[in-house]
């Protein structure tokens, strides 16, 4: 099946600091990520839409400029929080879109996720 | 607006009994549903998808979901549950053809031996 992996698994940081983490789609080839924060005890939000070789799509209410999205290729997309700040620890989580087919349109695969704390 | 709800936050059940955990749908036009699962400690897994065609769809585990449009429902159902059925549960649906889903609340599921 498809699996998608995260990196890494658990980051703390300095506030002020800036964190990359990546997502990979490892047996399959992913035009389409995305990026979901899930808070302790809550569902997923998604943050942002991120599409091979051009600009992510952000959701409202969340800053372009805060959470940089990279998809420099077909297996890899980026999340890098800059500045990070206390408020910005969560859990991060990306999904890669299987390319749609006939039995496979639309699913999402999840990564493992990635613990932020922020100091 | 898009939006998913499940009802149940918590359920306790013992094994071997029956589970439904509920999820109700909004969008206008045609809709794509998924239970996702996330195991202590784990990632999310997909545990069933439908997309169209039989309104009854199976999926892995022995879990099984029913999309009722006219009641833009799509409940999730186990006959017998396990103690290893222990997890949080998503429902989550997007718009047919489209790429974003929208996940609900979720619903923690314990089951006592």
């Amino acid at each position: 099946g498809a699996v998608v992996s995260q990196h890494p698994s658990w980051v703390i940081c300095k506030s002020g600091t800036s964190v990359k983490i990546e997502c990979r789609s490892l047996d399959f080839q992913a035009t389409t990520m995305f990026w979901y924060r899930q808070f302790p005890k809550q569902s997923l939000m998604l943050m942002a839409t991120s599409n091979e070789g051009s600009k992510a799509t952000y959701e409202q209410g969340v800053e372009k400029d805060k959470f940089l999205i990279n998809h420099a290729s077909l297996t890899l997309s980026t999340l890098t929080v800059t500045s990070a700040h206390p408020e910005d620890s969560s859990f991060y989580i990306c999904s890669a879109r299987e390319p749609p087919d006939w039995s496979s349109t639309d699913t999402q695969y999840f990564g493992p996720g990635t613990r932020l704390t922020v100091l | 607006a898009q939006s998913v709800s499940q009802h149940n936050h918590h359920v306790i059940l013992s094994e071997a009994a029956s589970l439904e955990l509920g999820c109700n749908y909004s969008y206008g036009g045609t809709v794509n549903l998924f239970w996702y699962v996330q195991y202590p400690g784990q990632h999310l897994q997909l545990l069933l998808k439908y997309f169209s065609g039989d309104p009854l769809v199976k999926g892995i585990k022995g879990f099984e979901a029913e999309f009722i449009k006219s009641k833009f429902s799509f409940n999730l159902r186990k006959p017998s549950v396990q103690w290893s059925d222990t997890a949080e549960y998503f429902c989550a649906g997007g718009p047919g053809g489209g790429n974003k889903l929208t996940f609900g609340t979720g619903t923690q599921l314990k089951v006592e031996l």
